[in-house]
């Protein structure tokens, strides 16, 4: 299976920052990269996929790049909604498997 | 396209669990469907689902020969169905659509919560 990491675990920003989080996975990917956005006890909601590209209705502020092994998910100047759970996903071999989850809380 | 899962389920070792989703707003022949599930406290965890490079139905390795997935064309509706329950499957299931390809999952439904507990 390929195993996805992400770096950080969990990171606390204040309304305004710019946050940038990474997704490796243990072997190439190609472009198949999605991130999911989650709050608690919600369902996850897809803002990405295939590594750059904005899911509909997202706002402009998140933002996706990479390829091969190396993701990265950016939000600039981070809204009071943006504080939830991040999650990448890669569907290039089954199982789609996850990465373990970035948690953005509020300084 | 709208995703609807049953409720919650309680149910005792051993025992079996049929989840269904219910998809309105697009034909789910169309779709991928695809099972996820949550631990409490836990990250998001494939179960089974359309894979492309396989072209049919696949379940995650740990769950093969207990997993079973359908769907009813007829109905629009997904069932996921999950036997010889044990503790470690306490968790929030969710039913996710994709696109054909099951390159991305875009509509979730709202989960299911299935408790094992003798």
């Amino acid at each position: 299976d390929i195993q996805m990491t992400q770096s950080p675990s969990s990171l606390s920003a204040s309304v305004g920052d710019r946050v940038t989080i990474t997704c490796r996975a243990s072997q190439s990917i190609s472009g198949y990269l999605n991130w999911y956005q989650q709050y608690p006890g919600k369902a996850p909601k897809l803002l990405i996929y295939a590594a750059s590209t904005l899911q509909s209705g997202v706002p402009s502020r998140f933002s996706g790049s990479g390829s091969g092994t190396d993701f990265t998910l950016s939000i600039t100047s981070v809204q009071p909604e943006d504080f939830a759970t991040y999650y990448c996903q890669q569907t290039s071999k089954t199982p789609q498997t996850f990465g373990p989850g970035t948690k953005v809380d509020i300084k | 396209v709208q995703v609807v899962q049953s409720g919650a389920e309680v149910k005792r070792p051993g025992a079996s669990v049929k989840v269904s989703c219910h998809v309105s707003g697009y034909p789910l022949s169309e779709l991928s469907v695809h099972w996820v599930r949550q631990a409490p406290g836990k990250g998001l965890e494939w179960v089974g689902g359309f894979t492309p490079e396989d072209g049919e139905t696949v379940s995650a390795q740990g769950f093969q020969g207990r997993l079973t997935m359908t769907e009813d064309t007829s109905t629009n509706t997904a069932y996921m169905e999950l036997s010889s329950l044990r503790s470690g499957d306490t968790a929030v299931y969710f039913c996710a659509t994709g696109d054909y390809g099951g390159i991305y999952f875009d509509s979730w439904g709202q989960g299911t919560l299935v408790i094992v507990s003798s």
